[in-house]
């Protein structure tokens, strides 16, 4: 039981390439999320999927697409990467608990550097 | 939507101390905190939640209060080791609805325990 995967652990990009980050969950959770971490920022939500089949937008969307390719795997794509996307991308996925609440685990996370 | 505002950003404490972090939180309809502990490039782990209808709850030396009709809640880590040195984050979630899941995450507090 691997958890949560991500790939790639690390990435150097210019300005305006374009890139997938991968992330794919062996739990059989419903929901996936992904969230960039910047230094004093905390974790701020880009995307997220409560289900197979849907994506709805976080708190800092702009610049990103997602896929949520099948239950196990939800990728988040930069179309033209921008320096101010030089982040740690981190993708996780939860569960419903038994008092109702959704328990989100996280992958290892992406080091993302854009030039 | 939901604000989460925890504090203090940093703070130190000797060995075998307590340290307190205190979260306060902007949505009365919030009932799920959970908190979080990252250590130097690692991912977020879950360290102990707790739900609104629950006032307090323990596990081994953390702790986690809650204070409903004042919207705050905070995490107590008695007798400190240097291993509890990391970054802690709180969060608070809101059923139903498109919230449904999804946390919004206080900015951090990094945690230095001195032997």
């Amino acid at each position: 039981n691997a958890g949560v995967t991500q790939t790639p652990k690390f990435q150097v990009l210019k300005t305006g390439q374009s890139m997938t980050l991968q992330c794919a969950q062996d739990m059989n959770h419903n929901s996936m999320y992904w969230y960039r971490q910047d230094p004093g920022m905390g974790l701020r939500l880009i995307y997220y999927s409560a289900s197979e089949g849907t994506t709805d937008k976080g708190e800092v969307p702009n610049g990103y697409n997602v896929s949520r390719l099948n239950k196990r795997e939800f990728s988040l794509r930069l179309e033209s990467a921008a320096p101010s996307q030089t982040s740690v991308y981190f993708c996780a996925s939860s569960y419903l608990g038994l008092a109702g609440q959704e328990t989100q685990y996280f992958g290892p996370g992406t080091r993302l550097l854009v030039l | 939507g939901e604000n989460v505002e925890q504090h203090p950003s940093t703070l130190s404490v000797q060995e075998g101390d307590s340290a307190v972090i205190k979260c306060t939180y902007s949505d009365s309809a919030s009932n799920y905190f959970p908190w979080y502990k990252q250590e130097l490039g690692k991912r977020p782990q879950l360290i102990i939640d707790i739900r609104s209808n629950v006032g307090e709850k323990k596990d081994q030396r953390i702790a986690v209060t809650l204070n409903k009709t004042a919207k705050h809640f905070s995490l107590h880590i008695t007798e400190t080791q240097p291993e509890d040195s990391a970054v802690y984050f709180c969060a608070g979630s809101r059923p139903g609805g498109t919230s449904y899941g999804k946390l919004t995450f206080g900015q951090g507090t990094i945690l230095t325990v001195h032997p």
